[in-house]
């Protein structure tokens, strides 16, 4: 079945450092991919999305490329702050439009 | 524009008991999806209701059960609750079925089970 790999965590970097969260997935058709983010104690809020290949999803400084070739969307920030800290999904939704979840990566970034 | 809410925002149940959780949709929304997701783990998908009938289901058994009403709003019902229900349970909320249709989630309800 279809499904999501991303990058064990815990990540820490400093303040203004570049951010890379890797993720891989494996679907049978063309799904849609997005990042999600969940800060402490709260819900999970769509950071990016990417619907078709070579799409790429920006929002709040994060990118991603939609990359069939590699089956990848890694996430990207060139300079992470304090507030960046969090935990960071990577997810690909079905025809049913459920979405299917990676475990999380947590990013905590220090002054 | 209200968001998506849920209710109550956490309970402890005992093992064996039945609970049920509710989701309000964000305003013109048709479709509610219900995640489990268990401590470190990323969220997963229990079923999903467009229009008052349930259009897609995970890996759950069947005393995960749940319903949705003319107002779009839905409910989670967990029968005979075991230690590994403990989780935190997510709706969400849409504007169609597809995986173009942006889900909005609620902050949860953290389901205790001792």
């Amino acid at each position: 079945g279809d499904s999501v790999t991303q990058m064990e965590g815990p990540v820490t970097l400093s303040e203004e450092a570049f951010l890379t969260i890797n993720c891989t997935y494996t679907a049978t058709g063309y799904p849609s991919l997005f990042w999600y983010v969940q800060y402490p104690g709260e819900g999970l809020q769509l950071l990016l999305k990417a619907t078709k290949a070579d799409d790429k999803g920006s929002n709040k400084g994060f990118e991603a490329t939609y990359r069939k070739e590699t089956t990848s969307f890694h996430l990207e920030k060139g300079s992470v702050q304090v507030s960046d800290s969090a935990v960071y999904f990577c997810a690909l939704s079905d025809p049913f439009d459920a979405l299917n979840f990676g475990k999380g990566t947590s990013l905590l970034v220090t002054p | 524009e209200t968001g998506v809410t849920q209710s109550p925002t956490h309970l402890i149940k005992t093992r064996g008991q039945q609970v049920t959780l509710r989701c309000s949709s964000q305003s013109g929304h048709n479709t509610v999806s219900w995640y489990q997701q268990a401590l470190g783990q990323g969220p997963q998908f229990i079923f999903q209701y467009y229009r008052e009938e349930e259009n897609g289901r995970g890996n759950f058994p069947p005393r995960f059960s749940g319903l949705q009403f003319p107002n779009y709003s839905s409910e989670l019902n967990v029968n005979a609750l075991e230690l590994d229900d403990s989780a935190l349970y997510l709706c969400a909320s849409s504007t169609g079925t597809g995986g173009v249709y942006e889900q909005y989630f609620g902050p949860g309800t953290r389901l205790t089970v001792t």
